[in-house]
């Protein structure tokens, strides 16, 4: 069945520093992709909407200017999260919707640690 | 605007047990309801859904019917194992964003079964 990669799966950074976050359709072309954040035993929340080859759509109170969204390529799209702060650590999940049906299949997520 | 209320976990049962997780939902139109699954270590996979009132989702022994009258699509499974020791989200559509609909989750309920 498709598959939708995360990476890194956990990744620990200096605060001020920026981290990356990829998000990969291994076996099908996503013309768009979602980006989850999850606080613990909370919901997971949309922070925004990317289709390939467009600006995000950012969910509001989500900063765009912090959370940097690229959707490059019909398999893969990328999180940055600038200027880390330890609040920032969280749980992000990304989801990719397939062409045609539009059936969603979610990466595995990536645990964020600043420290 | 659209949301999602998951019974709170974490819930501990013995395997053969029966198994209910409660969902009731706030919504405007008619939207879609899913169970969505989280196996340890990796990303959320779709259980069940349906698509409108009365609709019964099931898939591995699980089953969650549509009621419009109460708002709700409680998960059930009439015996359950060890290996469906996972976090359940809840979750229906919600507006259109760049021409996908986006998923408003419940904040998930973690399921263990003991043997």
């Amino acid at each position: 069945g498709a598959v939708v990669s995360q990476h890194p799966s956990r990744v620990i950074c200096k605060s001020g520093t920026s981290v990356k976050i990829e998000c990969r359709s291994l076996d099908f072309q996503a013309t768009t992709m979602f980006w989850y954040r999850q606080f613990p035993k909370q919901s997971l929340m949309l922070m925004a909407t990317s289709n390939e080859g467009s600006k995000a759509t950012y969910e509001q109170g989500v900063e765009k200017d912090k959370f940097l969204i690229n959707h490059a390529s019909l398999t893969l799209s990328t999180l940055t999260v600038t200027s880390a702060h330890p609040e920032d650590s969280s749980f992000y999940i990304c989801s990719a919707r397939t062409q045609g049906r539009g059936t969603i299949y979610f990466g595995e997520g990536s645990w964020l640690t600043v420290v | 605007g659209n949301s999602v209320t998951q019974m709170e976990g974490p819930v501990t049962l013995s395997e053969e047990a029966f198994l209910t997780i409660n969902c009731t939902y706030t919504a405007t139109g008619y939207p879609s309801l899913f169970w969505y699954v989280q196996y340890p270590g990796e990303g959320l996979q779709l259980l069940l859904k349906a698509t409108k009132a009365d609709d019964k989702g099931s898939n591995k022994g699980f089953e969650a019917t549509y009621r419009k009258e109460t708002t709700s699509f409680h998960l059930e499974k009439g015996s359950v194992q060890v290996s469906d020791s996972a976090v359940y989200f809840c979750a229906l559509t919600g507006r259109v964003i760049q021409g996908a609909q986006k998923l408003v989750f419940g904040q998930g309920t973690r399921l263990t079964i003991n043997p």
